[in-house]
């Protein structure tokens, strides 16, 4: 992989659901890896700086884990609400980003 | 704190216009950078800066200068505005380049005609 990319591009669940997303980025010269949320007409907001491999983190209903070796990291949403309908962004520490996930939670 | 601030909220150029758009932070960061978003294309980083008096060239850097004078603030200059930089561009600090959490400014949504 040369490039950050994200999976799958756009999701429609229902509120309630859980649901997860992947970043998949190149594995060498890693040093961090960053989630951000992006609600339409709004700035991106920081999520997750993740710096080592098997790191977990977690904000509310939202946790991310990261695998470094492999290149990859995910993010989860338990009990996906309708103000969670955002894009997911994630992005290397060289500011390379992904297009994104755009979730849709629907009530 | 105002976080990260720019202006203007929008504008309109004709093709050949230069334009400074501005950016300013009160965090105190040394890491500041300047994004354009295009649809499909997520984010792409133009220039950044590790500090005051150092900059550098990101991704898509050609037709756009910046300076840093300051630690406060970083413009983003168009020298002749062309079409193809309609778009809207995002500044964002850093406490750190790379490994600490990047804050965005509400953004400024540039039409070039």
């Amino acid at each position: 992989i040369l490039n950050v990319e994200q999976s799958p591009q756009s999701l429609h669940v229902q509120e309630g659901d859980s649901t997860n997303f992947t970043c998949s980025f190149p594995s060498s010269n890693f040093y961090a890896l960053h989630w951000y949320r992006w609600e339409t007409a709004k700035s991106p907001e920081a999520l997750f700086v993740m710096t080592l491999n098997g790191d977990e983190k977690k904000k509310g209903r939202i946790s991310a884990t990261l695998n470094t070796k492999e290149g990859y990291s995910y993010l989860y949403i338990k009990g996906s609400q309708p103000e969670d309908s955002a894009t997911y962004l994630c992005a290397l520490g060289d500011m390379r980003f992904g297009a994104g996930t755009r979730l849709t939670v629907k009530p | 704190n105002a976080g990260v601030t720019q202006t203007p909220k929008f504008q309109v150029l004709k093709t050949g216009q230069s334009m400074t758009l501005q950016c300013a932070q009160d965090m105190n960061h040394e890491y500041m950078s300047w994004y354009r978003q295009d649809p499909g294309m997520g984010l792409r980083l133009i220039h950044y800066s590790v500090g005051a008096g150092i900059t550098d060239q990101g991704e898509v850097p050609n037709g756009y200068n910046v300076s840093r004078s300051t630690t406060e603030d970083f413009p983003l200059r168009l020298l002749s505005a062309a079409p193809s930089q309609t778009s809207v561009y995002f500044c964002a600090s850093s406490l750190l380049a790379g490994a600490t959490k990047q804050f965005f400014g509400p953004g400024t949504r540039l039409t070039v005609l």
